[in-house]
């Protein structure tokens, strides 16, 4: 099984800062790589698709880089909504799997 | 407007059984495959079991394989996940989710989840 570890597991910001959140997966994936951003009692969101194309609808200080086994979910300018839970999802191969997830907190 | 809603959780004693239905609804539900991905309490996501379009093909993760078994009728627009022989461990919200037609194994639609709880 891939393994997708991210970091950090926690991660406190203010409004208006700039933020990064990695994701690394334990063997090369290509761009086959998902970031969804999941709030308490809600299902997740899909962000980010094939590491870096942003989904429609999905504002644009979100943007994804990487490729391989390293890939960064970067927030631009953070707004008070996006105050959630982040995770990374491979999708390279059976079975797919989850990174730990992310937890952006207010400072 | 795509819809999933899950229905049939709920409370059930280690080695008891449950079905999961999933109905989907604002889009030809018999041209997408479907996944159900589980979330324990506190903690991350977890994917269980996926189906093709028709049903003639599944894949289950090794933590469910033999236990669960994923299906679908197209004609009533529903997702199903039986469940067998359930254990502790399998206590979570489990989430149906559609597979974009691009991109396999990306989801785009989700639904809002039900509860299981296995505990005697």
């Amino acid at each position: 099984d891939i393994q997708m570890t991210q970091s950090p597991s926690t991660l406190s910001a203010s409004v208006g800062d700039r933020v990064t959140i990695t994701c690394r997966a334990s063997q090369s994936i290509s761009s086959w790589l998902a970031w969804y951003q999941q709030k308490p009692g809600k299902a997740p969101k899909l962000l980010i698709y094939k590491a870096s194309s942003l989904e429609s609808g999905v504002p644009s200080r979100f943007s994804g880089s990487g490729s391989g086994t390293e890939f960064t979910l970067t927030i631009s300018s953070l707004q008070p909504d996006d105050f959630a839970t982040y995770y990374c999802q491979q999708y390279n191969s059976y079975p797919i799997t989850f990174g730990q997830g992310t937890r952006l907190e207010i400072k | 407007e795509v819809q999933l809603v899950e229905s049939g959780g709920g409370l059930v004693q280690p080695g008891g059984s449950l079905r999961l239905s999933c109905a989907a609804s604002g889009f030809t539900f018999s041209s997408y495959w479907m996944h159900w991905v589980r979330q324990a309490p506190g903690k991350g996501l977890v994917w269980v079991s996926r189906i093709n379009s028709d049903g003639s093909s599944t894949s289950y993760a090794d933590s469910v394989k033999g236990r669960f078994t994923i299906s679908r009728d197209n004609a009533k627009n529903t997702l199903y996940l039986q469940m067998n022989s359930l254990r502790a461990e399998d206590t979570a919200v489990y989430y149906c989710a559609r597979e974009t037609q691009w991109q396999p194994s990306l989801y785009d639609y989700w639904g809002q989840g039900t509860l299981v709880t296995v505990s005697s």
